[in-house]
């Protein structure tokens, strides 16, 4: 099946610094993919769209500047969390469409935990 | 109110038992339901995909939709141990936007020998 990746798998960093993730898909292309931020016992909520060759789409409340995404090629999108605090501590979850021609399932990475100190 | 409604349990059961898992939802715009299972620490992976109201079946799993009353459900038969995990709703509104997942808060369920 589908394999997407993320990488680190954990983080520690300290306040002020910056962090960034990475979102690979392995054996296929994603124009898409989408980045998710988990708070524990908490959902998953959607952060960002990554568009491939363009910029991508942030959800209402989500600082673009403070998450930088950057959409380089059809396999890997990754996330930058600049000048982390403690508050960014959290875990995030990418994922990426894969056509079927039925319909496009979502596969999600590993997750990356976060902890800023 | 939130988009999405998942009573957050948690809820514990016996080995062998019927779990029932539901979610509601307040927006009709939704066309798409899926149900993730989220072990502790994994991103989440996709147990059934519905895109119509009615009952659809895999193995151990019933997915549930009935879009004139927003309300959609999960069903395991025979649960096992290994069944414990945090279940998400997910819907989706299909279209251009189709990625863009709206995720209920989890079903904490534990399936004990």
């Amino acid at each position: 099946g589908a394999v997407v990746s993320q990488h680190p798998s954990w983080v520690i960093c300290k306040s002020g610094t910056s962090v960034k993730i990475e979102c690979r898909s392995l054996d296929f292309q994603a124009t898409t993919m989408f980045w998710y931020r988990q708070f524990p016992k908490q959902s998953l909520m959607l952060m960002a769209t990554s568009n491939e060759g363009s910029k991508a789409t942030y959800e209402q409340g989500v600082e673009k500047d403070k998450f930088l995404i950057n959409h380089a090629s059809l396999t890997l999108s990754t996330l930058t969390v600049t000048s982390a605090h403690p508050e960014d501590s959290s875990f995030y979850i990418c994922s990426a469409p894969r056509a079927s021609g039925v319909n496009d399932e979502q596969f999600f990475g590993p997750g990356t935990r976060l902890t800023v100190l | 109110q939130k988009e999405v409604e998942q009573d957050p349990g948690p809820l514990s059961v016996p080995e062998g038992a019927i779990v029932s898992l539901n979610c509601t939802y307040s927006n009709s715009a939704f066309q798409y339901f899926m149900w993730y299972r989220q072990y502790s620490r994994k991103g989440p992976e996709l147990l059934m995909y519905t895109y119509s109201s009615g009952n659809k079946e895999d193995g151990r799993f019933t997915a549930q939709v009935d879009k004139s009353s927003k309300y959609i459900s999960l069903f395991i038969r025979d649960s096992q141990p290994s069944d414990s995990a945090t279940y998400l709703c997910a819907l989706s509104p299909g279209g251009t936007s189709y990625g863009k997942l709206t995720f209920g808060q989890g079903t904490i369920l534990t399936v004990h020998p």
